[in-house]
């Protein structure tokens, strides 16, 4: 039972570079999700997709890139990074409507 | 905009102990309101979800009650014991978009036996 899976756990870059981070459901969920979690602070929403083929903005997308391969693949694209975009970033899905997120377990992203 | 808060940050507390979590917001036009639990290096898992129809929302030790219309909830931990330690975060879905969560930054729970 896997749930929401994130790849890779942890990643080290040097700014400038570029870095995809995968997440995959196996839930059969519509909805997903992509969060950052900075110390000290709650989770902020970068970007979500409502449905295969959608994704919209969240809280803070700049820098930011997604894709939603298909119902269970969302992907997010950093295409130069830098240093404020050190973080650890969560996928989530969830079924449709009022239901509870379900999450991964965090891609820990250190830019140098 | 709708801000979140949870206090205290950190909270250490003998086994045994019942204790109450908050979190407040500011904007009472909530469509349902959410807690979590994170342990070190995981991601988080839902507890609770309270619709913005309901009082409060059960689960074994855990009990959490919503006041919308002062922008409050709690979150009960009934004889609290060393594996409830981890952060506690609530989060609320306004009432546009498609359950998108406003986070607050959590409380740091330590259970010591």
């Amino acid at each position: 039972n896997a749930g929401v899976t994130q790849t890779p756990k942890f990643q080290v870059l040097k700014t400038g570079q570029s870095m995809t981070l995968q997440c995959a459901q196996d839930m059969n969920h519509n909805s997903m999700y992509w969060y950052r979690q900075d110390p000290g602070m709650g989770l902020r929403l970068i970007y979500y997709s409502a449905s295969e083929g959608t994704t919209d903005k969240g809280e803070v997308p700049n820098g930011y890139n997604v894709s939603r391969l298909n119902k269970r693949e969302f992907s997010l694209r950093l295409e130069s990074a830098a240093p404020s975009q050190t973080s650890v970033y969560f996928c989530a899905s969830t079924p449709a409507g009022s239901q509870p997120q379900h999450f991964g377990d965090g891609t820990r992203l250190s830019i140098l | 905009k709708q801000e979140v808060t949870q206090i205290p940050a950190a909270l250490s507390v003998p086994e045994g102990e019942n204790l109450v979590l908050n979190c407040s917001f500011t904007d009472s036009a909530i469509y349902n309101l959410q807690w979590f639990r994170q342990d070190p290096g995981k991601g988080l898992t839902s507890l609770l979800l309270i619709q913005s129809s309901q009082r409060e929302q059960t689960s074994g030790r855990l009990n959490a009650s919503l006041d919308k219309s002062s922008g409050r909830s709690t979150l009960y931990i009934a004889a609290s014991q060393p594996g409830d330690s981890a952060t506690y975060l609530c989060a609320v879905r306004g009432p546009g978009g498609y359950n998108k969560l406003i986070f607050g930054a959590g409380t740091r729970l330590a259970v010591h036996p």
